[in-house]
């Protein structure tokens, strides 16, 4: 059984710019949910992502987008990229229907800085 | 006030100590708590999960929650110099939001 990987896993990108930071989850998982943790603090809700539908968003403004595709596999998208973008982000993968979406598991993560 | 308080530590512990690992909320939609370990660079592992208030033990570990006081707790058996990690503790509502507290850091040295 396949994990949760996330892509790339590193990556410097200088503010005002866009990324693009994918994940593909985990085999016989159909839900998909971002998270951004910055250093010293736990993970914070960006978004969910159920059968290519946002189901459900935490306090993060539009610049932050996502998609999922037929594979599950998802996407963040985050534009006009600023200073305080800096953190990891985790891309978490979870089994069964969006309501009983609780239990995650987390991808690696990928370490994004903003110069 | 955050939804959901931890202490940050750090916790140093002597090998072969009882940790207690602990965390205070104040959303009463949580219907779900989780307790994850988190190595250095590393995504969160997934320990327990709970759902309603009571114990349940996993091996070395044991996860408590009391909802009447909103407060839940990790406990470690035996610790082993492996299981220095951060321990993240979150509450979870019935779409799959996970809020998490800030994580405790805890160094178990030989």
């Amino acid at each position: 059984e396949t994990g949760v990987t996330q892509s790339p896993t590193h990556l410097i990108k200088t503010r005002g710019q866009q990324v693009t930071l994918r994940c593909s989850s985990q085999s016989g998982h159909n839900t998909v949910s971002w998270y951004q943790q910055a250093l010293g603090q736990g993970p914070q809700f960006i978004f969910q992502y159920y059968r290519e539908e946002e189901n459900g968003r935490g306090n993060f403004p539009p610049r932050f987008s996502g998609l999922q595709f037929p594979n599950y596999s998802s996407e963040l998208n985050v534009n006009a990229l600023e200073l305080d973008d800096s953190a990891l982000y985790l891309c978490a993968s979870s089994p069964g229907a969006a309501q009983s979406s609780y239990e995650q598991y987390f991808g690696p993560g990928t370490r994004l800085t903003v110069t | 006030q955050k939804e959901v308080e931890q202490d940050p530590g750090p916790l140093s512990v002597p090998e072969g100590a009882i940790v207690s690992l602990n965390c205070t909320y104040s959303n009463s939609a949580f219907q779900y708590f989780m307790w994850y370990r988190q190595y250095s660079r590393k995504g969160p592992e997934l320990l327990m999960y709970t759902y309603s208030s009571g114990n349940k033990e996993d091996g070395r570990f044991t996860a408590q929650v009391d909802k009447s006081s909103k407060y839940i707790s990790l406990f470690i058996r035996d610790s082993q110099p492996s299981d220095s990690a951060t321990y993240l503790c979150a509450g979870g509502t019935s779409y799959g939001k996970l809020t998490f507290g800030q994580g405790t850091i805890l160094t178990v040295h030989p």
